[in-house]
């Protein structure tokens, strides 16, 4: 199974600055016939079900707003919010889809410092 | 426009089954997988399989294989995930979810193990 570990395990973020949360895939998750990493990102607020931020590792979901994106490749991809908002206090999770079990990161808890 | 609408929570006592449906509209049934994962109160998510609806083919994590069962109904557009031999350690929000990077998400169904 491939293991997602991200970093750090939880933040606080001052309003307006940059948030960035890591990933760590325990194996290659780019597929080099389409150069695709399968990666995705979702945000958790309580109570609620993941919403899908990024797939493809940076490929914005539609409606998500351009302060969240994604980056990295093979197995060290990031999720960075560029200017926090209040809103956006919750847990953040990654996911492979490369190989089943699509397994996801522990999670990282985002709050307002 | 899409939505994925679980059944209600459960009850369920040690040893027993429960049985999860998530019924889909907006879109067409086949035209995706759905992913089951579930999460524990205050834990992350873990998954727990995927199945095609349109040819039923179905892969399940090993920490639920023999256990757990994903099954559909296309005449009523409606996904299914059995999880049997119930122990208090398979209480948790249960969700199912459409496509590998899930794009939607049912609002989740509680299923509580206690004797």
């Amino acid at each position: 199974d491939i293991v997602m570990t991200q970093s750090p395990d939880s933040l606080a973020v001052s309003l307006g600055e940059r948030a960035t949360i890591n990933c760590k895939s325990s194996q290659r998750v780019l597929y080099s016939s389409n150069n695709k990493n399968y990666l995705a990102w979702y945000q958790q607020k309580p109570g609620q079900p993941p919403k899908l931020l990024i797939y493809w590792a940076s490929t914005r979901e539609s409606g998500v707003p351009d302060r969240f994106s994604g980056s990295g490749c093979g197995t060290d991809f990031t999720l960075t919010i560029s200017s926090l908002q209040a809103e956006d206090v919750a847990v953040y999770y990654c996911q492979q889809y490369y190989s089943t079990p699509y397994t996801f990161g522990q999670g990282t808890k985002l709050d307002i410092k | 426009q899409v939505q994925l609408v679980q059944s209600g929570a459960e009850v369920k006592k040690p040893g027993a089954s429960v049985k999860v449906s998530c019924k889909a509209s907006g879109y067409t049934f086949t035209s995706f997988d759905f992913n089951w994962v579930r999460q524990a109160t205050g834990q992350g998510l873990e998954w727990m399989g995927w199945m095609n609806p349109n040819s039923g083919n179905t892969g399940y994590a090993q920490t639920f294989e023999g256990r757990v069962t994903m099954t559909r109904n296309t005449s009523i557009s409606t996904a299914y995930m059995e999880l049997s031999s119930l122990t208090s350690e398979d209480t948790a929000v249960y969700y199912c979810a459409r496509k590998a990077a899930s794009d939607y998400w049912g609002q989740g169904t509680l299923v509580t193990v206690s004797s």
